[in-house]
């Protein structure tokens, strides 16, 4: 089975600097997808950035990018000119062959002004 | 972008009743779905994925009986919970996956469920 781990709980980022969330993976599939969500207080599951397997290129959304190393099956999100309302449980997520989606345990993201 | 409603929000019942989630998806039709279950400051874990016309599939340990789950339409799953003990009480989170593979999942907005 796919486990997905995020090995730091809690993480601190001035407003805006850059931080760095960590995300490992591990999966005998070759081809799946990496995500990673972004859990206000509401615990709205919001979709902040995906990555195709097959594609070497890192995604990137605006302030958000990932680090994607396949080989190390390695997924960090960086978050650039962090602003306060990016403050929130991120989680970082596998979807493969059979489109069931795993997530990580979450790292809660605080903005300090 | 794709909504998906999750009904209702919140819901409390007393211990021994069942209580429905339903899941709808809004403006496309998915012909998969799944149920999570999220304790406090805790991840989201796959209880059973639901596909439109067959039967779930349950994770281990999550007992199929207890967790009913129907998806009798490609626009509506459900989700009940059986003779409910205070240890269900839990959030609860459906998405629903458009299209095919490679396609994105859209989230609900969870129903808090307390069992008195």
């Amino acid at each position: 089975a796919q486990t997905v781990t995020q090995s730091q709980p809690e993480m601190s980022v001035q407003e805006a600097e850059t931080v760095t969330l960590s995300c490992t993976y591990d999966t005998s599939e070759s081809d799946y997808y990496l995500f990673w969500y972004k859990q206000p207080p509401s615990r709205q599951m919001i979709l902040v950035i995906r990555q195709e397997a097959y594609k070497q290129q890192n995604a990137t959304e605006n302030r958000f990018s990932v680090n994607f190393q396949k080989a190390a099956k390695s997924f960090s999100l960086k978050i650039s000119d962090s602003q306060l309302g990016d403050a929130a449980m991120y989680f970082c997520a596998y979807r493969g062959l059979n489109n069931d989606m795993r997530f990580g345990a979450g790292t809660r993201l605080t903005v300090k002004p | 972008g794709a909504v998906v409603s999750q009904h209702p929000s919140w819901v409390i019942c007393k211990s021994g009743t069942s209580v429905k989630i339903e899941c709808r998806s809004l403006d496309f039709q998915a012909t998969t779905m799944f149920w999570y279950r999220q304790f406090p400051k805790q991840s989201l874990m796959l209880m059973a994925t639901s596909n439109e016309g067959s039967k779930a599939t349950y994770e281990q340990g999550v007992e199929k009986d207890k967790f009913l789950i129907n998806h009798a339409s490609l626009t509506l799953s459900t989700l009940t919970v059986t003779s409910a003990h205070p240890e269900d009480s839990s959030f609860y989170i459906c998405s629903a996956l458009r299209g095919g593979s490679g396609t994105e999942a859209f989230f609900g907005q969870g129903t808090r469920l307390t069992v008195v």
